[in-house]
């Protein structure tokens, strides 16, 4: 069975980069039909995209965030990882990774799988 | 960027109750459009893709309808472990976006 687990700092500094890491176990990012990436929620709010990239390397950003978003993969060690620079207050929140499945052909493009999700504080 | 909106925001019900949810877009979408429920504490999970197709494990008094730019989450009986928010989302183009929310708590 697929398991996302993220992992980094819980609390950042305003101005510095927030980086975690998702560690995907029970199969491969290495598959044609997956895109991996990230999913954030600020406290007691709704959900916002961050991101995705493909094992192929093509990467998507939310416009929003484009500017100080990086979403990257290491095939070796089945991770991806985010990094977010020049926090503020406004990036706190639970960032969860995330598996988007794209079937070709079909009405199939959503999340799938989901990291029990780790929350981030930024704050001096 | 394509809005979603969700209504009700917050709904009360009982066990067994029959619960509708609507997820409008700001413009069509065709049917790119999963459901996820949240439960307290938890990652959202994947109820409904393709506005209407049941996601493999997921109890089947989930349905979804619709196309277009407007849609419907109905849960035909609702459970303990479906208290919780739902959240509906477009795969339509990017960026992709999710709607606010509708909160289903025990009458």
């Amino acid at each position: 069975q697929l398991q996302l687990q993220e992992s980094g700092p819980g609390l950042v500094k305003p101005s510095e980069t927030l980086a975690l890491t998702c560690t995907v176990s029970g199969g491969s990012i290495n598959n044609n039909n997956y895109f991996w990436g990230w999913v954030r929620q600020p406290p007691g709010e709704g959900l916002e995209w961050i991101g995705t990239i493909h094992y192929k390397g093509s990467t998507h950003y939310n416009p929003s965030l484009k500017s100080r978003v990086t979403i990257s993969l290491d095939t070796s060690k089945n991770q991806f990882s985010l990094k977010l620079s020049s926090v503020t207050a406004a990036d706190t929140g639970v960032y969860f990774c995330v598996r988007r499945v794209v079937v070709p052909g079909a009405i199939a493009d959503s999340f799938d799988s989901w990291g029990q999700g780790t929350l981030v504080t930024v704050s001096s | 960027d394509i809005q979603m909106t969700q209504s009700p925001s917050f709904l009360s019900a009982s066990v067994g109750d029959r619960v509708t949810i609507t997820c409008r877009a700001s413009q069509t979408i065709r049917t790119y459009l999963n459901w996820y429920r949240q439960k307290p504490g938890e990652a959202p999970t994947l109820l409904i893709y393709g506005a209407s197709s049941l996601q493999a494990g997921v109890p089947s008094r989930f349905s979804g309808s619709g196309s277009g730019a407007d849609f419907t989450l109905t849960i035909s009986s609702l459970q303990p472990e479906d208290f919780a928010t739902y959240y509906c989302q477009q795969s339509y183009s990017l960026p992709f976006t999710f709607g606010p929310g509708t909160k289903v708590d025990i009458k």
